[in-house]
């Protein structure tokens, strides 16, 4: 089955450290990933994505996702957390038999001042 | 650009009373669709649309209706309201082509039925 998994609920980073969000996906074929962030009562936002070419993506607000192939993985990152950064943050994979895109359950990030 | 528009912000149901949430964008995008959002459960796929006259069903359909008579407007209809289906919906809209699938979403349906 195509699906996407965030094995973490929570993650916590002091200001200034940096920050990883994991996702993992299964999907047939070349996968097109995303990383979209939501705000308190707000709708979601693009952020970044890997559609091909170079591993490592850069995206808004200084954060970057690599994507590793062997480990289906699509890691999101930024060198040095905000408190501003603290916000929900989901991982989505474009289904390419069906053009489906499913998200994951999502990641509350906590920067701790 | 206003982008894609959700209407009503809130709405409270009855069992088995019916209502359509609509979803607008003016941005020529082809691909559209609707996800709720649960806590615990992220987003998941109710239904979406490649284009006018195209409609496919997501993770979880049941309950819910969808059609596509124009690009710009996708609106998710619920025949039968149920307690379950107390949810936030957002409605989504992307190219196909590049940028491909970037999604811009609306701000959100809250319903409540009881």
């Amino acid at each position: 089955a195509q699906s996407v998994a965030q094995p973490e609920d929570q993650v916590n980073v002091a200001e200034g450290n940096p920050l990883t969000v994991k996702c993992t996906y299964s999907v047939s074929g070349n996968p097109y990933l995303f990383w979209y962030v939501q705000y308190p009562n707000r709708g979601l936002q693009f952020l970044l994505k890997y559609i091909t070419g170079d591993n490592l993506v850069k995206g808004s607000y200084g954060f970057e996702a690599e994507f590793n192939k062997s480990q289906t993985s699509f890691h999101l990152k930024k060198p040095s957390a905000l408190v501003s950064d603290s916000a929900l943050y989901f991982c989505a994979v474009r289904v390419f038999v069906n053009d489906k895109i499913i998200f994951g359950k999502g990641t509350r990030l906590h920067i701790l001042p | 650009n206003a982008g894609v528009t959700q209407t009503p912000k809130f709405q409270v149901l009855k069992t088995g009373q019916s209502m359509t949430l609509q979803c607008a964008q003016d941005m020529n995008h082809e691909y559209m669709s609707w996800y709720r959002q649960d806590p615990g459960m992220g987003l998941r796929l109710i239904h979406y649309s490649v284009g006018a006259g195209i409609t496919d069903q997501g993770e979880v359909p049941n309950g819910y209706n969808v059609s596509r008579s124009t690009t710009e407007d996708f609106p998710l209809r619920l025949l039968s309201a149920a307690p379950s289906q107390t949810s936030v919906y957002f409605c989504a809209s992307s190219y196909s082509g590049e940028p491909a699938y970037e999604q811009y979403f609306g701000p959100g349906t809250r319903l409540t039925v009881t």
